[in-house]
């Protein structure tokens, strides 16, 4: 069965930084693009981020441009999502997402997900 | 960007009955050469993750129950529950992979009436 994990979450201050973590099994992690993708309380989905299964491309929506790095360790099949400059506006549960062979795919599975909290 | 617009916002209907719920993309999301509309339908609990019910617009993930239709080609596109029953119960997003920023609807909600 295919599984994510995510974690790294919490409170920070405005301004702060965050490194979120997601560690997949179930499937052959180096062969499949993966996303990042967050959900304000109560709001629809935001894509966030994107990465190639090599890592060699990376695609991310403008609102976390700059701010946030997508990344990948195939040999520990993770998947990382720093976050810096945070905003309260950041404040979602960031989902991490298999994609598939190519950049542009559907989203699944899905993770759980991990709270981010933005605020002083 | 690409929009994705859904409609409607809501929708109340009877067990037994059809849900229709509408997405309309801002610019075409089909690949002519390939003849594929690069849309996917999410059903998400309250509580729960997205879960992937369709891709492609019309092929539907293995598992998820044939009440769960997607059609449509270009910019507009539906999904359909021919039957409603009490598990549907959840928000539906539609969203875009023909391009980045990968871009979701706005959800509807769909509630037994």
């Amino acid at each position: 069965e295919m599984q994510l994990v995510e974690s790294g979450g919490g409170l920070v201050l405005p301004g702060g930084s965050l490194r979120l973590s997601c560690t997949a099994s179930g499937f052959r992690f180096s062969s499949f693009a993966m996303n990042w993708v967050r959900q304000a309380p109560g709001k629809g989905l935001e894509w966030v981020a994107v990465m190639s299964a090599s890592g060699s491309s990376t695609y991310y929506a403008d609102s976390v441009k700059g701010r946030a790095t997508i990344s990948r360790d195939n040999s520990r099949n993770t998947l990382y999502l720093q976050m810096d400059s945070l905003r309260p506006e950041d404040s979602a549960r960031y989902y991490c997402v298999k994609g598939g062979w190519e950049v542009l795919t559907w989203f699944g599975p899905w993770g759980q997900g991990t709270l981010v909290a933005v605020s002083s | 960007d690409i929009v994705m617009t859904q409609s409607p916002d809501s929708l109340a209907v009877s067990l037994g009955e059809r849900a229709t719920i509408n997405c309309r993309s801002s610019q075409s999301v089909l690949l002519s050469p390939h003849n594929r509309n690069y849309v996917a339908w999410y059903q998400q609990k309250s509580g729960q993750p997205p879960k992937l019910l369709i891709y492609w617009a019309s092929t539907r993930e293995s598992g998820v129950s044939d009440r769960f239709n997607g059609s449509g080609s270009g910019t507009d596109f539906f999904l359909t529950i021919s039957s409603l029953q009490a598990e549907d119960v959840a928000v539906y997003f539609c969203q875009q992979y023909f391009t980045t920023p990968l871009t979701f609807g706005g959800g509807t909600k769909v509630e037994i009436k």
